[in-house]
């Protein structure tokens, strides 16, 4: 079956430094790849997306490239803010329906 | 453009008894999820509506729980009985057709007692 597997937490960061939050996948076929976040009280909200190998998604600063060599989809951020302080889930779809979750990964930005 | 609404936010219940959940989807999405999120995991699907019809109800434990969407629009998720580790949050989400994109709600916090 499908499965996500995420860096865990907590990371707890300066403001302006750089962010990688690491994400590997198993999966059958050739899914597509999400990250979604969380921010406190909130529900989950897309961050960004990438539908086939060597795509880039990209949103608000924050980057990931869908890598199938290594079947990772690693976020990163050049310079993180403390409104970044968020929970961060990776995320697979294959053929478009439900979503398969990683466990999430809490960011905690200091100023 | 209204979002994935839910009610009740919160819900507090002593085990044992009955609970109900409710979702307003966004107008036009024709996919509707349930997931169900435990504290500190990521949400894991309960079951997943494709207009009425229910076409992945795998995770679903239906002994006590149950869920409909009729005309295709509204859901609502039961649990009866409630037991001590039903509590979590159960969240809702909708999919424009073939997207995959998912848009959640805020999410029904509940806590058994």
């Amino acid at each position: 079956g499908n499965s996500v597997t995420q860096m865990e937490g907590p990371v707890t960061l300066s403001e302006e430094a750089f962010l990688t939050i690491n994400c590997t996948y198993t999966a059958t076929g050739y899914p597509s790849l999400f990250w979604y976040v969380q921010y406190p009280g909130e529900g989950l909200q897309l961050l960004l997306k990438a539908t086939k190998a060597d795509d880039k998604g990209s949103n608000k600063g924050f980057e990931a490239t869908y890598r199938k060599e290594t079947t990772s989809f690693h976020l990163e951020k050049g310079s993180v803010q403390v409104s970044d302080s968020a929970v961060y889930f990776c995320a697979l779809s294959e053929l478009n329906r439900q979503l398969t979750f990683g466990s999430g990964t809490q960011l905690t930005v200091l100023p | 453009e209204a979002g994935v609404v839910q009610s009740p936010r919160y819900k507090i219940i002593e085990k044992k008894q009955p609970v109900a959940f409710w979702c307003n989807p966004i107008s036009g999405h024709n996919t509707l999820y349930w997931y169900l999120q435990n504290l500190g995991q990521g949400p894991e699907l309960l079951i997943r509506y494709e207009n009425e019809e229910a076409v992945d109800d795998s995770q679903l434990p239906k002994d006590r729980f149950s869920a409909e969407r009729l005309k295709g629009v509204d859901s609502t998720l039961k649990i009866q009985p409630a037991e001590l580790g039903d509590s979590a949050v159960y969240l809702c989400a909708s999919s424009p057709e073939n997207t995959g994109e998912l848009f959640f709600g805020e999410g029904s916090r509940l806590t058994v007692l």
